[in-house]
């Protein structure tokens, strides 16, 4: 297996733009996670979604972020304006839960997005 | 609130030990570990469920104090490749969310 894709590996955008993250989750995994890692803030739950469904997205800073899963190999969070503060590796994650039980999560590489 | 880790951070030598403390103000559910190294991503150690369990993992592992809230990870004849930072992940409530509230990472370095 290919372990959880993300895409792209490193953003430089200027403020004001729209940036869109991508992530593959491992196949038959039915739980996926957006985090944001900071030095400041450390390591962040953004989102995340049982079976496609988005089921807590209480960490999304505010409404310039969104995130979607139109189905199960695939997910985004996008960011639309972006702010110089929004600088921070993204990852996805994504797990196997049943009956609501978290097993592991396996991290993909991450996005390291900076806005200038 | 996120869990509080301590220490911040430590320096070992090859083979000493070491132990990691992560504290929780809220009932916990489970607690899950991860290490990650530097530029890379997450990777995950072990979870461990209500009840008091320990777990082990090679020369690593861990207790799980539900009562006090808070978890240990041990490291025993540590290894240059133990080296990273350590982050416990916790589930809160009694009973499963499928959430983790990370803590603020306890940064290892093992030198030789």
């Amino acid at each position: 297996d290919a372990g959880v894709i993300q895409s792209p590996r490193h953003e430089v955008t200027e403020m004001g733009q729209e940036v869109t993250l991508r992530c593959k989750p491992i196949s038959g995994h039915n739980s996926l996670f957006w985090y944001r890692q900071t030095m400041m803030r450390g390591l962040e739950l953004l989102i995340y979604f049982n079976n496609n469904v988005p089921i807590d997205d209480s960490g999304m800073p505010e409404d310039r972020f969104s995130a979607k899963m139109p189905n199960a190999s695939f997910s985004t969070l996008k960011i639309q304006p972006s702010e110089p503060r929004d600088s921070a590796v993204y990852f996805c994650a994504s797990s196997f839960t049943s009956s609501g039980r978290l097993y592991e999560q396996y991290f993909g590489p991450g996005t390291r997005l900076t806005v200038t | 609130q996120q869990p509080v880790q301590s220490p911040q951070a430590v320096i070992l030598r090859e083979g000493e030990d070491a132990v990691i403390n992560c504290s929780s103000s809220k009932a916990l559910y489970s607690v899950h570990w991860y290490r990650q190294k530097h530029g890379e991503a997450p990777v995950f150690l072990m979870i461990l469920l209500k009840g008091g369990e320990q777990k082990g993992h090679e020369k690593i592992s861990a207790s799980f104090n539900e009562k006090k809230q808070q978890s240990s990870l041990y490291l025993t004849a540590s290894q240059l490749s133990y080296s990273g930072t350590y982050f416990c992940g916790t589930e809160r409530g009694s009973s499963n969310t499928g959430k983790l509230i990370f803590g603020q990472g306890t940064t290892l370095q093992v030198k030789p």
